[in-house]
């Protein structure tokens, strides 16, 4: 159980273009996800924390208007990289939680989604 | 801040040795320590501490919490190269589960 997927593995884009990158939690509901991104040989950093029908709640240094995130059903979280640079590349991993309690503390994680701006 | 730091930050060590990864934290609103395991991809998780001086056990692997100190340690016995892999340390606070991760230390066992 608690299955994260994240959809595309892999993604090449040119300089400027938006890239959309899709987080779902297969067998469960998903009140809360987040969103991570992790520079080679350094840790995971929390970017920002997604509710079910809320708006984002962003880290701080993070733009909301470059990294904009929607968490329109339980199932699903989209973080798209708006005109992205090729200082936006890096590893964008998600996480969701299962609802209830202490156990919300454990995050499951997709299998991340590797960004190249060309 | 909330801050968490690990140590070693690498590590080398030979087939059937037994290892112990440290974790230390400076937080407000602790609600729990987790251990993850990152291979290639992304974090599996390994265990969540909640409870100081009650050992979480998984096969080869365990792990402790000590509060009053604000750490946790996670050995590995009879370590196997399948055990190579950053372990990340992570610890929950505040009412909305985040997670704030150390920098991992980095395991590589040899033949």
């Amino acid at each position: 159980g608690a299955v994260v997927s994240q959809h595309p593995s892999r993604v090449i884009c040119k300089s400027g273009t938006s890239v959309k990158i899709e987080c779902r939690s297969l067998d469960f509901q998903a009140t809360t996800m987040f969103w991570y991104r992790q520079f080679p040989k350094q840790s995971l950093m929390l970017m920002a924390t997604s509710n079910e029908g809320s708006k984002a709640t962003y880290e701080q240094g993070v733009e909301k208007d470059k990294f904009l995130i929607n968490h329109a059903s339980l199932t699903l979280s989209t973080l798209t990289v708006t005109s992205a640079h090729p200082e936006d590349s890096s590893f964008y991993i998600c996480s969701a939680t299962t609802p209830g309690g202490i156990s919300t503390d454990t995050q499951y994680f997709g299998p991340g989604t590797r960004l190249t701006v060309l | 801040e909330d801050k968490v730091v690990q140590s070693p930050l690498s590590l080398v060590v030979h087939e059937g040795d037994t290892v112990t990864l440290n974790c230390s934290y400076e937080v407000t609103n602790f609600r729990s320590l987790l251990w993850y395991k990152q291979e290639k991809k992304a974090p599996t998780f390994l265990f969540m501490l909640t409870s100081s001086g009650i050992e979480k056990k998984s096969g080869r692997l365990s792990s402790i919490l000590d509060k009053k100190e604000l750490f946790s340690i996670l050995n590995i016995t009879a370590t196997q190269t399948g055990d190579s892999a950053i372990y990340l340390c992570a610890v929950s606070t505040g009412t909305a589960s985040k997670l704030t991760f150390g920098t991992g230390t980095r395991l590589q066992v040899t033949l």
